[in-house]
């Protein structure tokens, strides 16, 4: 049974860079797609961006110039830096696994978040 | 970006109750439309992808369906544990998008 377990700072200042890390316990890793998400509090889910140990990253326009995600094939994690960070990015952050049919081709199209973490809350203030 | 219009945004319904959720795409998207139930605290939980297949272990009142800009999710009878806040997202391209939501209350 594959687990998600998510680990980070959680009180950032404006200015600063969120670090997150997500471990997976359980599963093939090295072959499957890994996710982030954000929901501020009280509103929506808004996608991050995703990476395969094996293909480019795919990030959220809007944060690209901010974002970076890593993988770690050796300690099956994963990793999101947000810099310059603002009130804006205070939301709780999940990693989840995303799902699909043609993932093994490359095609990210049909496919789904069947696991998600628990969540951590990451509240940017002064 | 490809925009997810749920509606409605809240509705009341009692135990029993048949309830329908319609999400509509801002363009064609296929099926590749997924749905999830979060409850307050917890993260999502998948309970339909690809339009209208059910996730392992989820109960068999939950269905979807639609194609193209129209989907539905039912719940033929609502139960206690139902609910939650309820959001659609496609898949077809990124970024990925998701719906508003739809919080589903007790009457």
């Amino acid at each position: 049974q594959v687990q998600l377990q998510q680990g980070g700072a959680g009180l950032l200042k404006p200015s600063e860079t969120l670090s997150l890390t997500c471990v997976v316990y359980g599963g093939s890793f090295s072959d499957d797609y890994w996710s982030w998400i954000r929901q501020p509090l009280g509103k929506g889910l808004e996608w991050i961006g995703e990476i395969n140990h094996s293909r480019s990253p795919n990030y959220r326009p809007s944060l690209k110039s901010r974002l970076t995600m890593s993988i770690d094939t050796s300690k099956n994690q994963f990793s999101l830096r947000l810099t310059s960070v603002t009130a804006a990015d205070t939301a709780v952050y999940y990693c989840a696994r995303l799902l699909g049919p043609h993932l093994a081709r490359g095609v990210t199209r049909e496919s789904w978040f069947d696991l998600w973490g628990p969540g951590t809350l990451v509240t940017v203030s002064s | 970006d490809i925009q997810m219009t749920q509606s409605p945004s809240s509705l009341s319904a009692s135990v029993g109750d048949r309830v329908t959720i319609t999400c509509r795409a801002s363009q064609s998207i296929n099926s590749y439309l997924n749905w999830y139930q979060q409850k307050p605290g917890k993260a999502p939980k998948l309970l339909i992808y690809t339009a209208s297949t059910l996730q392992s272990g989820v109960p068999s009142r939950f269905s979807g369906s639609g194609s193209g800009t129209d989907f539905t999710l039912t719940i033929s009878s609502l139960q206690t544990e139902d609910f939650a806040t309820y959001y659609c997202q496609q898949s077809y391209g990124t970024p990925r998008t998701f719906g508003q939501g739809t919080k589903v209350e007790i009457k």
